[in-house]
């Protein structure tokens, strides 16, 4: 299948920091992309779908301004958390589909555990 | 809303044994299903789609679709306990995903 990278794998920050997340597509060109979220034991939540070159379309009750995505080539996206608080603490994984192999599928990264303090 | 469901579980079988893992949607404007395997602390994987009607057998998984009921499964045959985990069925309509909640299998030796 097509690849998708993620980095940093884990991060610590401290409370009010900034944390950006990178989010590529190794092997093709990512159209879209998407940016999740998972607590412990519990099932993945969509926060927001980015399409290359245009703003991220964000799922009812995620804060465009505190997480924001930017997706500006066809093999890069970004999550930045911005001032980021305990709360924030999570699994984020992203995920990537595009055109040829991977028209329809949608391919996880390894995802980013982010610690806040 | 568009919803997938999938029985939480957990479901658990005997090394050798066939797993079943069940998964209805509820838009029959849906295109394209896919099953996800997600180990505990990692991020899904990718392991079946289908688009058509019918059955897809890809070495020890089959995926079986059958739009008219809205559902599609996997099947796990002789299971492994490597094949512990949490199962995921997606739901593609358009340029959309709908992800299930997940069961959990597990296998035991």
């Amino acid at each position: 299948g097509a690849v998708v990278s993620q980095h940093p794998s884990w991060v610590i920050c401290k409370s009010g920091t900034s944390v950006k997340i990178e989010c590529r597509s190794l092997d093709f060109q990512a159209t879209t992309m998407f940016w999740y979220r998972q607590f412990p034991k519990k099932s993945l939540m969509l926060m927001a779908t980015s399409n290359e070159g245009s703003k991220a379309t964000y799922e009812q009750g995620v804060e465009k301004d505190k997480f924001l995505i930017n997706h500006a080539s066809l093999t890069l996206s970004t999550l930045t958390v911005t001032s980021a608080h305990p709360e924030d603490s999570s699994f984020y994984i992203c995920s990537a589909r595009g055109g040829g192999r991977a028209l329809y599928e949608q391919y996880f990264g390894p995802g980013t555990r982010l610690t806040v303090t | 809303q568009k919803e997938v469901e999938q029985n939480s579980g957990p479901l658990s079988v005997p090394e050798g044994a066939i797993a079943s893992l069940n998964c209805t949607y509820s838009d029959r404007g849906s295109q394209s299903f896919f099953w996800y395997r997600q180990y505990s602390g990692k991020s899904p994987e990718l392991i079946m789609f289908i688009y058509s009607n019918g059955d897809k057998e890809d070495g020890r998984f089959t995926a079986q679709l059958n739009k008219a009921s809205q559902y599609v499964s996997l099947l796990i045959r002789d299971s492994q306990p490597s094949d512990s985990a949490t199962y995921l069925c997606a739901v593609g309509s358009g340029n959309q995903f709908y992800f299930g909640t997940g069961t959990s299998l597990t296998v035991i030796p």
